[in-house]
C-alpha cells in the first residue's frame, strides 16, 4: 500500500512569507504527527493530530500551526517565516493503538532566504 | 517518554553482525522500545519495536533486557546500505491518542567494506 506522502518535496520561500505543507497518511492511519529536523537541533516534535484535534504540541512558537481534515490528511502552516525555519519537515502516521509503529514520509525541505 | 543513551558512533565490517546498544533506564511500564534509522536527508525508517519480549523481523532483531533498562538492536549481516543514524526511543500511549516520538542524537553506524 502507498506510504506517507508529503508535498511539496522542496520549497524556497522568502523571509516574512508563510508556507503550507501537506501530508497524506497511510490509508487507515488516523494519527498524524509532524517533526522538524535541523542540523543543530536534530529531530524535534512539532504537534500531533487525531480525529481532527491537536492532541500534543511541542515547544514551538505560535507561528507554527496545523490542522487535520476528516480524511486524516494534515497540513502544517508556518507564518512570518524566519531564516531559522529552514529545515526538513517530516510527517508520520500511525494507527491509534498502543504498541503500533509510526511511518514517516520523505519530508519537505524548506529553505528560507 | 524515556530518556535514552546511545553511543555516538560505531563501525561494523560488511557481512558481520552490527550490535547497537541503547540505555533506557527510565522507561515506564507501558512504554514500548522503538528503533528507527535515517539515511542522509530521508525520512526515518521504522525498524522494529518491542515491549519486553525479544522480537525479530526481516530487518533486525531486538533484544530487551529482563529489567527493560536497556536493549540491543542486531543487524545480522550488515551491508553498506545499512550505513545510517540509528535512533532508539521509548513511546508510550497516553490514552488520548498521543504518540509523540522523542528522538535523541542516535548512533551513526558506518559499515566498512
Amino acid at each position: 500500500k502507498a506510504g506517507v506522502t508529503q508535498t511539496p518535496r522542496y520549497l524556497i520561500k522568502t523571509r516574512g512569507q508563510q508556507v503550507t505543507l501537506s501530508c497524506s497518511p497511510i490509508s487507515g492511519h488516523r494519527s498524524v504527527s509532524w517533526y522538524q529536523q535541523t542540523p543543530g537541533q536534530g529531530l524535534q516534535f512539532l504537534f500531533e493530530y487525531f480525529s481532527e484535534t491537536q492532541r500534543n504540541k511541542g515547544n514551538f512558537p505560535g507561528r507554527f500551526s496545523g490542522r487535520q481534515f476528516s480524511n486524516s490528511r494534515s497540513e502544517m502552516n508556518v507564518s512570518t517565516l524566519e531564516l531559522g525555519d529552514s529545515a526538513l519537515y517530516l510527517c508520520a502516521s500511525s494507527l491509534v493503538r498502543q504498541g503500533t509503529e509510526a511511518f514517516f514520509g520523505q519530508g519537505t525541505r524548506l529553505t528560507v532566504v | 517518554d524515556a530518556k535514552t543513551t546511545q553511543p555516538t558512533s560505531m563501525d561494523c565490517a560488511e557481512g558481520r553482525a552490527a550490535n547497537l546498544p541503547c540505555n533506557h533506564s527510565t522507561i515506564s511500564g507501558n512504554e514500548y522500545v522503538y528503533w528507527y534509522r535515517q539515511i542522509h536527508s530521508q525520512g526515518p525508517q521504522y525498524i522494529i519495536h518491542g515491549l519486553k519480549n525479544n522480537e525479530t523481523n526481516e530487518m533486525a532483531s531486538l533484544i530487551i533486557t529482563e529489567d527493560r533498562k536497556s536493549s540491543t538492536l542486531i543487524l545480522p549481516h550488515a551491508t553498506l546500505r545499512d550505513t545510517a543514524v540509528y535512533y532508539c526511543m521509548g513511546r508510550g500511549y497516553s490514552g488520548a491518542g498521543s504518540y509523540q516520538l522523542t528522538f535523541g542524537k542516535g548512533t551513526k553506524l558506518s559499515v566498512i567494506p
